[in-house]
Parts: C-alpha cells; structure tokens; sequence
C-alpha cells in the first residue's frame, strides 16, 4: 500500500524558517518524482514544486523559488520542503504527492505563520 | 502561468442526476510529446484530494465508471453520472502540460 506521511508542521513566527519532511513506502521512492501542493484555509490548491527521482532537476512555482527548497533522501525514503522567511501568507496545508499521475498523497501537515 | 477556469462554482444536485463541471485553459494543454496532461481531483471534506481521472479521460484505479472525463485542447469536462452522497466534495482540474503547473479554482458539489 502505497502511504506518504508528513510530518514537521505546527506554529511558527514570521520570519522564521521551517522544514517539512514526507516519509514514504509501499512503492519504490526512488523511481518516482516527487511533489509538493499547499492548500491555504478555505482556499483552493496551490503547486509549490516538484523534484526529480536523483535531485538534478528540481521545478517551483515562481513565487515560491526564492524562499521554499525541495529535496529527497532516497537512502531514507524522504522527501523535505524547507521553507524560509515565512509570513502569513504561507499558513496553509502542506500536502506531499507522488508524481507522473500525481495519484498518491499525503493526508497533509499544518503549518501556521503567526506570532 | 496557464490559468484553468472553473465552471460552476457550486453545483447542486438531486441523488442519482447527473452533474457537469467544465475546466477551460487559458492554452493548450497538449503536451510536445503529444499527450494531455490534464486532471480531475475530488476533495472530499476534511480530507486531501483523491485522483480521478488523469490525461483527460482515464480512471484512476478503482473510481467508478461514473465518472467520465473527456474534452481536448483547451476545453475539458468532468460528468458524474448518477450522483451519490459520496461524491459530495470539492472537484478540481490540474494541469501538468506546463510549468508552473496550476490548479482550477475548484467547483464544490451539494447534494440537494
């Protein structure tokens, strides 16, 4: 059964940094991209990026490039989103996927941007 | 960005009728290598979307065949045929034609 966890979330001051981690089994990690989506509260789904099954080729949305980075730990079957000077607008959902289909997600983790 | 337009933005409906929900694209989402990579996502309450449908028009393992998505270019429908109390929820299309990839603003379905 494939099943993606994440895990890193919770309440964090503007400004500060967080990093989110995505533990993966049931399939091969490492032939697969990987994703990550964010749902703010009440709003629709926002594509953060995508990374690739070696981490050479690693795409985000471009709002989010200069302060979100993506990467994977295929030994560990993990999946990272560090994020930085985080501010309000980034309280949200974090949702990590499998992707090709994009068919397999997490259940989400909550981060909360707030002093 | 590739904009997707969701039509409507809430749809109510009587238990066993069908319901529509179109997805326009601001381009077309034909891919170079000739595919469509265009999905439909059902959020159901308190939950993370579950695939539907992807490239279209395919079903993802173990949907019913009541869902049927079809279109092409830049103009894709999503109908539930027979609706039930299950598939109430938040529907979105996705497109991963093109970078950065982006998702419709979603159509919340009410049964009536």
């Amino acid at each position: 059964e494939v099943k993606l966890v994440e895990s890193g979330g919770g309440l964090v001051q503007p400004g500060r940094s967080l990093k989110l981690s995505c533990a993966a089994s049931g399939f091969s990690f490492n032939d697969y991209w990987m994703g990550w989506v964010r749902q703010a509260p009440g709003k629709g789904l926002e594509w953060i990026g995508e990374i690739n099954q070696d981490s050479s080729t690693i795409n985000y949305t471009p709002s989010l490039k200069d302060k979100f980075t993506i990467s994977r730990d295929n030994a560990q079957n993990t999946l990272y989103l560090q994020m930085s000077k985080l501010g309000s607008e980034d309280t949200a959902i974090y949702y990590c996927a499998r992707v090709i289909l994009w068919d397999y997600w997490g259940q989400g983790v909550m981060v909360t941007v707030s002093s | 960005d590739v904009v997707l337009t969701q039509t409507p933005v809430s749809l109510s409906v009587t238990l066993g009728d069908q319901a529509s929900i179109s997805c326009r694209s601001s381009q077309s989402l034909v891919y170079s290598d000739g595919n469509t990579y265009l999905k439909w996502y059902l959020q159901k309450p308190g939950q993370s979307p579950q695939l539907l449908i992807y490239e279209v028009s395919n079903r993802f393992s173990g949907v019913p065949d009541r869902f049927i998505g079809s279109g092409s270019g830049t103009d894709f429908t999503l109908k539930i045929s027979r609706v039930e109390p299950e598939d109430l929820g938040v529907y979105y299309c996705f497109q991963a034609t093109h970078d950065p990839l982006t998702f419709g603003s979603g159509t919340k379905l009410e049964i009536k």
